[in-house]
């Protein structure tokens, strides 16, 4: 299993841009990478998953380079409502039937007025 | 579509005694898991299922027994509870093996404490 390693706390203000690292040195072929969201008192919840370059949606983007042993969350224009724990994890989705998913120790994103 | 429901929301329990946190998902997914949080701590796996009749140990599995049911039920059983187990119990559910967008859905949580 890959292991991931993350900052353990970030802050930033309303209205900027949030990059969160993580990485992921032994990531495996099959690998995709997954990224999640906790707020306080509540069960994680996903955000984005990619496998190469850069994928998109309406709350963020995930940019992993050639050689897949990083990626980063960016989460444009952020408010107070982002305040949260982000969590990155590296599994195979296809082959891992239902297989092991290991949680690393997040990223704590304090976002300040 | 409830999602992943686990039951009950808050439990006081004294050290010896035992129980049963419930978990039950309606989205027909293959894989079910056990994780819990401990105060300003990340998810320690405890133990999964990745599919009916199947259950393997995670990273943190003493003290603790699973039943996968059936298809919808993933169950947690602390035999003998002790104060180290005072934590949140999250029990998650896996969309099907074998498509690309692979996430987790996780209940609402468990919060137990040992005294």
């Amino acid at each position: 299993l890959a292991k991931t390693t993350q900052p353990i706390s970030m802050d930033s203000y309303e209205g900027q841009e949030v990059n969160i690292t993580c990485s992921h040195n032994n990531i495996a072929t099959n690998d995709y990478i997954t990224w999640y969201q906790q707020f306080p008192s509540q069960g994680p919840r996903f955000i984005i998953q990619g496998y190469k370059t850069k994928v998109t949606n309406e709350v963020a983007s995930l940019f992993i380079p050639a050689d897949r042993k990083s990626s980063t969350l960016s989460l444009p224009r952020v408010s107070l409502s982002d305040t949260a724990v982000y969590y990155c994890l590296v599994g195979d989705p296809i082959y891992n039937q239902g297989g092991k998913l290991i949680f690393g120790q997040g990223t704590e994103l304090s976002v300040k007025p | 579509n409830a999602g992943v429901t686990q039951t009950p929301k808050f439990q006081v329990l004294k050290t010896g005694q035992s129980m049963t946190l419930q978990c039950a998902q309606d989205m027909n997914h293959n894989s079910m898991y056990w994780y819990r949080q401990d105060p300003g701590m990340g998810l320690r796996l405890i133990y999964y299922s990745a599919s009916e009749g199947t259950t393997d140990k995670g990273e943190v599995p003493n003290g603790y027994n699973v039943s996968r049911l059936n298809k919808r039920e993933f169950s947690l059983r602390l035999e003998s509870a002790a104060p180290s187990q005072t934590s949140v119990y999250f029990c998650a559910s896996r969309t099907p093996d074998r498509v690309i967008t692979d996430t987790q859905y996780f209940g609402p949580g468990t919060r137990l404490t040992v005294l």
